[in-house]
């Protein structure tokens, strides 16, 4: 069984502020892959990142950046300076790597990010 | 930018009613997923689509829920009779195929059932 934990419930922080989002996951798959949505107001979920079990680099993307560690099976997502903008619930996501026909995701129950200015 | 399509976007229907919501991939992706995401949780997929054909509808309540892809393009979900429970936001995404592709998802259509 794949699960995948987001233990922050709520996040509040002021603008400028670092916040990192942390995503803890479990899978008995060997291959494996790890999303990041975000979901602003509107509902639409957007898609943030894909990250490979065995690529463990971490990644940077503008004020985005993701630290994947797999010895504690997490996946956290930090942003630096956040903005308003950033306010929206974030999700992290668990697909297994067994090929076929499955190939659902598995959401974590995400994070609500509120940004004050 | 391409996107997923659906509607309506907000639908308020009776206990007992039929309701049925429509989506349209991206073009060109052979995969269409249908999730349901109930308030302050996750999504959960109801459904997987590869082609016309259903992969997985293993989460499917299939005594008052249907889906289909008729054409291997768009999609319809119906539920029939709908039930308080069933109140949530139904959440339409497409991939390029099966494999670890991210999956685009469309605006979603939030259901009341009073």
């Amino acid at each position: 069984a794949q699960k995948v934990t987001q233990a922050q419930t709520e996040i509040s922080v002021v603008e400028k502020e670092d916040v990192t989002l942390d995503c803890v996951y479990e899978t008995r798959d060997t291959t494996y892959y790890l999303f990041w949505y975000k979901q602003p107001p509107s509902g639409e979920l957007v898609f943030l990142i894909r990250r490979n079990s065995f690529d463990e680099q971490n990644e940077i993307s503008g004020r985005y950046s993701w630290n994947f560690q797999k010895s504690t099976s997490s996946f956290n997502f930090t942003i630096t300076a956040s903005q308003v903008v950033d306010s929206a619930v974030y999700f992290c996501a668990l697909r297994g790597g067994i090929t076929g026909a499955n190939s659902k995701l598995t959401f974590g129950k995400g994070i609500t990010l509120s940004v004050r200015p | 930018e391409a996107e997923v399509a659906q509607s309506p976007r907000y639908k308020i229907t009776e206990k007992s009613q039929a309701v049925a919501f429509w989506c349209d991939p991206i073009s060109g992706h052979a995969t269409l997923y249908w999730y349901r995401q109930i308030l302050g949780q996750g999504p959960e997929l109801l459904v997987q689509f590869q082609d016309e054909s259903v992969v997985d509808d293993s989460q499917l309540p299939k005594d008052r829920f249907s889906a289909e892809r008729l054409k291997g393009v768009d999609s319809t979900l119906k539920i029939q009779p709908a039930e308080l429970g069933d109140s949530a936001m139904y959440l339409c995404a497409s991939s390029t195929g099966q494999g670890p592709y991210e999956q685009y998802f469309g605006p979603g259509t939030r259901l009341t059932v009073t």
